[in-house]
Formats: structure tokens, C-alpha cells, sequence
């Protein structure tokens, strides 16, 4: 499983975009990139997962470069509901999810 | 998605004893997995639990310390045995879907004094 590496820590106010960018040098080709998030006393919850190039949806948005060693999520407009950590993960399809310490985000009002 | 319900929430055990965790799914599925998040730390994957076979561990953990039960598609359990205070930590279940995302329950705090 690839290792990945993130800001251990963000700051950020309400209506501002967010973005997280996640190292993950030995991606294997296989390798799918997934974010979750996870509020506390809460299990983690499914952001986003993409391949390559741009993934959107209604919570974010995943940029990935063409060499895809590295990954950035985007969250539009945070809100202080949008306070948590969030992981990002690489794998293939073996289903195991290896998870790094996360990026704490705090949002402020 | 998958409605994943765990039982007991929390609990406060006696070093020595042992704790039995449920994990019960609105829906069948074929893979469930049970992790560890020990206070402030990320979440480390104990095993891979598959209906109708042995529970698959990850390195580091053991069968005779977590033993595994998946008896249908819908229902786990995990059984924290002969604790001590290092058991300590949040225990969640979660469920593999067809998109490659996975669920997660609420999770069980355990203190283990």
C-alpha cells in the first residue's frame, strides 16, 4: 500500500475553499486515490475517490496531475460543520484501506 | 450506501475480562472489516472478516487476543480478550460496497481500567 504524507494540520474561516494536498510518491498503477472524513465520536465517512485529472461531486472536488504523486481535495465555501480530520488514502482493489494521521481542519467563524 | 449499527457503544471493562463488540448491517454484504483508533490516532485495520471463512488479521494483531465471529452477510463480532489498559481505544466496523467506498459504524469506545 502506497504511504501517504499531509499537512498534519489547517486553518481556515467560513466561505473560504480548502484545499489539502496529499504526497503519496509511490502510487502503483492500480491505485485508486480516496478521501474520508471523520468528526469526532464518529466513524470515518466517504468524501470522494478518482483515478486521474478531476473528480467532482456535491461535497468536493480531487485534483490529480498526470503523474499522480500527489492529490489535492477541495472543499468549496467550508462551513464550521466542515471541522474534522481528513484522510487521505491510496489503494487497489484488495479493499484494505491503510489510513495516515489525517489533516485536522478547523474551521473558524 | 450501508446503515451500519455497532453495539455496546461505549463500555468501561476490568483488566483480565473480555469484551464481545457487535456489528450489524442493514443490508448483506460480503466483506466487513473491523479497525482500531486508539485515542488521538488514526484508524489501523485489525482484520478482514468474509461470511463462510477464517478471519484474516493484519500484522501486529492475533486471533487468540481478537477473535472474529461472522456467522451471515449482515452481522459480526469482535472480541477484545484478556484486556489491559493498552485495549484502550475506539473499535469500528465497516462494509465494503461495490464503489470500493466503505462504510463505517458509529464505533465502540472501550476503557479498560
Amino acid at each position: 500500500l502506497a504511504k501517504t504524507t499531509q499537512p498534519i494540520s489547517m486553518d481556515s474561516y467560513e466561505g473560504q475553499e480548502v484545499n489539502i494536498t496529499c504526497s503519496h510518491n509511490n502510487i502503483a498503477t492500480n491505485d485508486y486515490i480516496t478521501w474520508y472524513q471523520q468528526f469526532p465520536s464518529q466513524g470515518p465517512r466517504f468524501i470522494i475517490q478518482g483515478y486521474k485529472t478531476k473528480v467532482t461531486n456535491e461535497v468536493a472536488s480531487l485534483f490529480i496531475p498526470a503523474d499522480r504523486k500527489s492529490s489535492t481535495l477541495s472543499l468549496p465555501r467550508v462551513s464550521l460543520s466542515d471541522t474534522a480530520v481528513y484522510y487521505c488514502l491510496v489503494g487497489d482493489d484488495d479493499y484494505k484501506l491503510s489510513f495516515g494521521a489525517g489533516t485536522t481542519v478547523t474551521v473558524r467563524a | 450506501s450501508a446503515v451500519i449499527s455497532q453495539k455496546p457503544s461505549r463500555d468501561i471493562c476490568q483488566r483480565g475480562t473480555s469484551l464481545t463488540i457487535q456489528c450489524q448491517v442493514d443490508s448483506q454484504v460480503t466483506m466487513m472489516f473491523w479497525y482500531r483508533q486508539q485515542p488521538g490516532q488514526s484508524l489501523t485495520l485489525i482484520a478482514t472478516a468474509n461470511q463462510g471463512s477464517e478471519a484474516t488479521y493484519e500484522s501486529g494483531f492475533v486471533i487468540d487476543k481478537f477473535p472474529i465471529s461472522r456467522p451471515n452477510l449482515t452481522f459480526s463480532t469482535l472480541t477484545v480478550s484478556n484486556m489491559s489498559p493498552e485495549d484502550s481505544s475506539i473499535y469500528l466496523c465497516s462494509v465494503e460496497r461495490d464503489s470500493n467506498e466503505q462504510f463505517f459504524g458509529p464505533g465502540t469506545r472501550l476503557t479498560v481500567l
